[in-house]
């Protein structure tokens, strides 16, 4: 148990389908974070928010949505994915002080397929 | 810019040590480990900050030389709850985390 939940576990879905990620943090920390994983590659930072206001686009296509309602819940919008966008989708959380950052907790990843 | 690691991947008997290095081309704050086994979320190791300091983790201790703007994990005497995938992660006072492509352990008995 890490404090970080993620749903669905895995997600099948169309290209032409609409769908979203759920992540929630119970650590009380500051900032999320959606990153991919995809097989043979380092993990790409796709979105940061920092006391809900996103601080990062890392250059993700508009066919991924975040939102961020509050300081503990971060979603990721689907919609006319690619088949390349199959991965896993990790969301981290960790709290943001002074100069440095501090650890960040993964939640397990929604492991997602595109058809 | 992503961080370096090497080596990609090692196999070890228990009690074996391993190092894993870490190099990144920009001026680095911290630099983070983790591991992640398969089919689960990468879980944190350690945090090094800038000043070189060294820190332990059970039997896994890492260094941190900002001048070279590298970093080492050691695995020491080896068990084999270590096998897994070390990731490190580089910081440049941007509050985010550089990646590196992993280092696959695997420990036998």
């Amino acid at each position: 148990e890490t404090g970080v939940t993620q749903t669905p576990r895995h997600l099948v879905m169309g290209m032409t389908n609409k769908k979203s990620l759920k992540c929630e943090q119970h650590l009380g920390h500051n900032a999320m974070y959606w990153y991919k994983q995809s097989a043979k590659k380092p993990l790409e930072l796709m979105f940061v928010y920092n006391f809900k206001e996103q601080t990062e686009n890392n250059s993700v296509p508009s066919r991924f949505s975040p939102e961020c309602p509050n300081s503990s819940h971060l979603f990721l919008h689907l919609h006319t994915l690619q088949p390349e966008d199959s991965a896993l989708y990790l969301c981290a959380s960790s709290q943001v002080t002074g100069g440095f950052n501090q650890p960040q907790h993964f939640g397990d990843g929604t492991r997602l397929s595109i058809l | 810019q992503q961080p370096v690691q090497s080596p990609q991947a090692v196999i070890l008997r228990e009690g074996e040590d391993a190092v894993i290095n870490c190099s990144s081309s920009k001026a680095l704050y911290s630099v983070h480990w983790y591991r992640q086994k398969h089919g689960e979320a990468p879980v944190f190791l350690m945090i090094l900050l800038k000043g070189g300091e060294q820190k332990g983790h059970e039997k896994i201790s890492a260094s941190f030389n900002e001048k070279k703007q590298q970093s080492s994990l050691y695995l020491t005497a080896s068990q084999l709850s270590y096998s897994g995938t070390y990731f490190c992660g580089t910081e440049s006072g941007d509050y985010k985390l550089s990646f590196g492509a992993g280092t696959t352990v695997t420990v036998r008995a």
